[in-house]
């Protein structure tokens, strides 16, 4: 089936540590992008990719460090300077990047603090 | 349960009863409308979209209607079942004056209790 995974579905970190999300899609999508969702309220850009080997900030990146080496693979990391790290996490893919195109989503990583 | 969704607004409707889940988007210029459906624990899913040259659009069970006088979006579902329960939250895209990439802007949503 195509989709998109995300592993692991739960994720714990200690203070200080750095934590990798991991995101694979096999919808042959060029752009792949990262959002975090905190309750009540609507998804944040954290960082998007258009093509392999690149990818672009978004509104919140701020702690958060990503890259783009193969097409269908996305991880991104939350470092320790994340100082608010408890979020779901959600991995997105669409055709093209922007357009009038839906965006996919996988099933999220919850992350919290140990 | 997941957290997801704590203090949204909520729309209780009986099973077999039509629903209409309302959006209020953002900027006037946006010209791409999705609607997704997230249930707890999972990723949102993709609904139905509809384009700023439409006013309406209809897949299986559910109908998209575009007011673009008062900004408006909402989400119809006919005959809602149990398994129609989850969050519905839209999502708005404008075409940037200086070109490059134009993201989707997410509401907050609406969770949607069916009840039997």
């Amino acid at each position: 089936d195509g989709g998109i995974t995300q592993s692991p579905k739960y994720l714990f970190r200690k203070e200080g540590q750095n934590v990798t999300l991991s995101c694979e899609q096999n919808l042959n999508h060029d752009a792949m992008y990262w959002y975090r969702q905190d309750p009540g309220q609507g998804l944040r850009l954290i960082y998007y990719s258009q093509i392999v080997n690149d990818f672009q900030k978004g509104d919140i990146a701020e702690g958060y460090s990503v890259s783009r080496e193969k097409k269908e693979s996305f991880p991104l990391t939350v470092t320790s300077a994340q100082k608010n790290p408890t979020a779901f996490y959600l991995c997105a893919s669409s055709i093209l990047a922007g357009g009038k195109q839906p965006q996919h989503f996988g099933d999220g990583t919850r992350l919290s603090i140990l | 349960g997941e957290s997801v969704g704590l203090h949204l607004p909520t729309l209780s409707v009986q099973e077999g009863d039509n629903s209409i889940i309302n959006c209020a988007y953002s900027n006037s210029a946006s010209d791409y409308f999705i609607w997704y459906k997230q249930e707890s624990g999972k990723g949102p899913q993709f609904i139905i979209d509809i384009r700023s040259n439409m006013d309406k659009r209809q897949g299986q069970r559910v109908t998209v209607l575009l007011n673009k006088t008062v900004k408006h979006l909402s989400l119809q579902i006919a005959a809602t079942q149990p398994g129609d329960s989850a969050v519905y939250f839209c999502a708005e895209t404008y075409p940037l004056i200086s070109g490059g990439y134009n993201k989707l802007i997410f509401g907050a949503g609406t969770r949607l209790a069916v009840h039997p």
